[in-house]
């Protein structure tokens, strides 16, 4: 069966800090994975967009990484400020099928000063 | 600044009565979605269209709900009849393919 996990399920960190969400997966055959933010009562924004072979990637102080052989993604946030309290959604896509996209019930993040 | 807009914003109906949500992709995009949104869910896809087609919709039931694309500037969802059970945001996002979506603010729904 074709899952995202994602941990912890909630976060509380204080300003400053850095912090990291994991997402796991096991869907197959693996074409992308997207990290998504969630602020409260908006839609989720696109961060990041890792295919197969891209290790990691940045995007301004989040930092994505990808182990397509274990089968996980992390989302790496660097010295965290309070617009960062959202929910992070991890997205996977397949290569094939009708419903190609899975995901994860997100982290709540909560920044506080 | 484009961006998928989306209304009404709130909706609060009564069981049994029909609900109807719009969405209006960005200019240019050529895929449309529809997802739910619950605590406990979270995100779903419903459904999605390309070129103003349906692909997919095997994540919506069938007997009530509907999706349409009239025009490629307008996408519809619709309840008939709705229940408590669907009380949920609904987002719609738009993108070239699936490469990339772009969500719109959602239409939060209370069936009572």
């Amino acid at each position: 069966k074709n899952q995202v996990e994602q941990s912890p399920q909630s976060l509380i960190i204080l300003e400053g800090k850095n912090c990291t969400l994991q997402c796991n997966y096991t869907v197959s055959p693996f074409s992308n994975l997207r990290w998504y933010k969630q602020d409260t009562g908006r839609g989720p924004v696109s961060l990041t967009i890792m295919t197969f072979s891209e290790n990691t990637k940045s995007n301004g102080r989040y930092t994505a990484t990808l182990d397509a052989d274990t089968k996980q993604s992390s989302l790496h946030i660097t010295a965290s400020q309070l617009s960062d309290s959202a929910s992070y959604i991890c997205v996977v896509s397949v290569l094939s099928g009708a419903n190609n996209l899975f995901f994860g019930t997100g982290t709540r993040l909560t920044v506080i000063p | 600044d484009a961006r998928v807009t989306q209304t009404p914003r709130h909706k609060v109906t009564e069981m049994g009565q029909e609900v109807t949500m719009r969405c209006q992709p960005i200019l240019g995009h050529n895929t449309v979605f529809w997802y739910r949104q619950t605590m406990m869910q979270g995100l779903e896809l419903l459904a999605y269209f390309r070129n103003r087609a349906p692909l997919d919709d095997s994540g919506m039931p069938k007997d009530r709900f509907s999706a349409e694309m009239p025009d490629a500037t307008l996408a519809t969802l619709k309840i008939q009849p709705s229940e408590p059970r669907d009380s949920a945001v609904y987002f719609c996002a738009s993108g070239l393919d699936l490469n990339e979506q772009f969500f719109g603010p959602g239409t939060r729904l209370t069936v009572l």
